[in-house]
């Protein structure tokens, strides 16, 4: 079946300094992959997406590159800042299985200043 | 504001007993979709609603139900419970039924705590 794989946290990082979250899929079919972010007390936002191979998602400095070579979908920010501490989840949604999202476990991302 | 409404907020109940949770999705969008999140399972397709109709169902308790009403607001039924439920029960809709962009918005979720 259909699933996602997370690096697992806690990520503990200086303000300013560079992400990597690594998330690889298992699908049947061709997915879509997206981030979402979830803040403290709050429900999930879609952070960024990718529909087909090579393309890359981009929001709020955030990027994510479709690699269906190694099926992957890592997560990077070239200068994380204080706000930017939440938790990240990797997912896929493949139509062929339903339109529901497939989570990864999610990864904790706290940054100090 | 992802537009999406889940109410309660908290819920705090007791072995054995039952619980409504409702979600009223965004303006104009059918399709709901609810979803668990605990911290041994992390997050977990529940179960899918269209236009009323069942769509989809994951890893969805005999114990649980749900249903979508013609005004689209959906509710989520939790019987029988046990301590394990405990857990964030989101809800989350979308405007389209199929088609490689899904993109679901989510509400804020109800806390649900048994004891």
């Amino acid at each position: 079946g259909n699933s996602v794989t997370q690096m697992e946290g806690p990520v503990t990082l200086s303000e300013e300094a560079f992400l990597t979250i690594n998330c690889t899929y298992t699908a049947t079919g061709y997915p879509s992959l997206f981030w979402y972010v979830q803040y403290p007390g709050e429900g999930l936002q879609l952070l960024l997406k990718a529909t087909k191979a090579d393309d890359k998602g981009s929001n709020k400095g955030f990027e994510a590159t479709y690699r269906k070579e190694t099926t992957s979908f890592h997560l990077e920010k070239g200068s994380v800042q204080v706000s930017d501490s939440a938790v990240y989840f990797c997912a896929l949604s493949d139509e062929r299985a339903g339109t529901a999202l497939i989570f990864g476990k999610g990864t904790t991302l706290s940054v100090s200043s | 504001d992802s537009g999406v409404t889940q109410t309660p907020k908290h819920l705090i109940t007791a072995t054995g007993q039952r619980v409504t949770l409702r979600c009223s999705p965004r303006s104009g969008d059918l399709s709901v979709y609810w979803y668990q999140q605990s911290l041994d399972q992390g997050l977990q397709f529940l179960i899918q609603y269209y236009n009323g109709e069942e769509r989809a169902k994951g890893n969805i308790l005999e114990r649980f139900s749900a249903q979508q009403f013609p005004d689209l607001h959906s509710e989520l039924n939790l019987s029988s419970l046990e301590l394990g439920d405990s857990a964030l029960y989101f809800c989350a809709s979308s405007g389209k039924l199929a088609g490689a962009y899904n993109e679901q918005f989510f509400g804020p979720g109800t806390r649900l705590t048994v004891l």
